[in-house]
């Protein structure tokens, strides 16, 4: 089974209003956990990096009040689109890099993926 | 900066066929190369690695050789299935770049014929 799971796996609003993603990780604690976003046709392309306990670190040319972050536990991270807009719609990806505790699948640093989000805003 | 290039797809073959997926890179350091596969309504799932040059990374059939020389990690396969068909993503790590993070190519669909 996945050992890092987003919810909601597509979600469809409207525009103007917030959304919220969450990815967590299910057999391990991530101290580190990245977000993607993947245009269609397109490859992977990192927006932040969310660090268990402090503020994210955002790629440039990310809004940082357009896409909040919060890691509040080493086992959930949330992406909320703020007044969400049709230009972002897209399909967004987590991915989280085990530490911490030993045992748990792979090795320490590995990366794991959720199995995506799709957001659709009308 | 750091940058992934690999072939546009989609590439289509029948079942038993030879696979072949060119990807090469730019990096400043010295990266780590990975493949990985993502399965329709899936996450991406590493499918193989290599952490310097010469190395091979093997898995399912696959294999890529880590080639310095020519700043390349093509991905091969003898002889493909149809639950093959998926979309592969060739991406690198800069050991230089603390946290780990991943710079990925285009993505390459795959199509395999019965």
């Amino acid at each position: 089974g996945a050992v890092v799971s987003q919810h909601p796996s597509w979600v469809i609003c409207k525009s103007g209003t917030s959304v919220k993603i969450e990815c967590r990780s299910l057999d391990f604690q991530a101290t580190t956990m990245f977000w993607y976003r993947q245009f269609p046709k397109q490859s992977l392309m990192l927006m932040a990096t969310s660090n268990e306990g402090s503020k994210a670190t955002y790629e440039q040319g990310v809004e940082k009040d357009k896409f909040l972050i919060n890691h509040a536990s080493l086992t959930l991270s949330t992406l909320t689109v703020t007044s969400a807009h049709p230009e972002d719609s897209s399909f967004y990806i987590c991915s989280a890099r085990r530490g911490g505790l030993a045992g748990g699948p792979g090795h320490p640093g590995e990366l794991f993926f959720g199995e995506g989000s799709r957001l659709t805003v009308l | 900066g750091n940058s992934v290039t690999q072939m546009e797809g989609p590439v289509t073959l029948s079942e038993e066929a030879f696979l072949t997926i060119n990807c090469t890179y730019t990096a400043t350091g010295y990266p780590s190369l990975f493949w990985y596969v993502q399965y329709p309504g899936e996450g991406l799932q590493l499918l193989l690695k290599a952490t310097k040059a010469d190395d091979k990374g093997s898995n399912k059939g696959f294999e890529a050789t880590y080639r310095k020389e020519t700043t390349s990690f093509h991905l091969e396969k003898g002889s493909v299935q149809v639950s093959d068909s998926a979309v592969y993503f060739c991406a690198l790590s800069d050991r230089n770049n603390a946290g780990n993070m991943l710079t990925f190519g285009g993505g390459t669909r795959l199509m395999v014929k019965p």
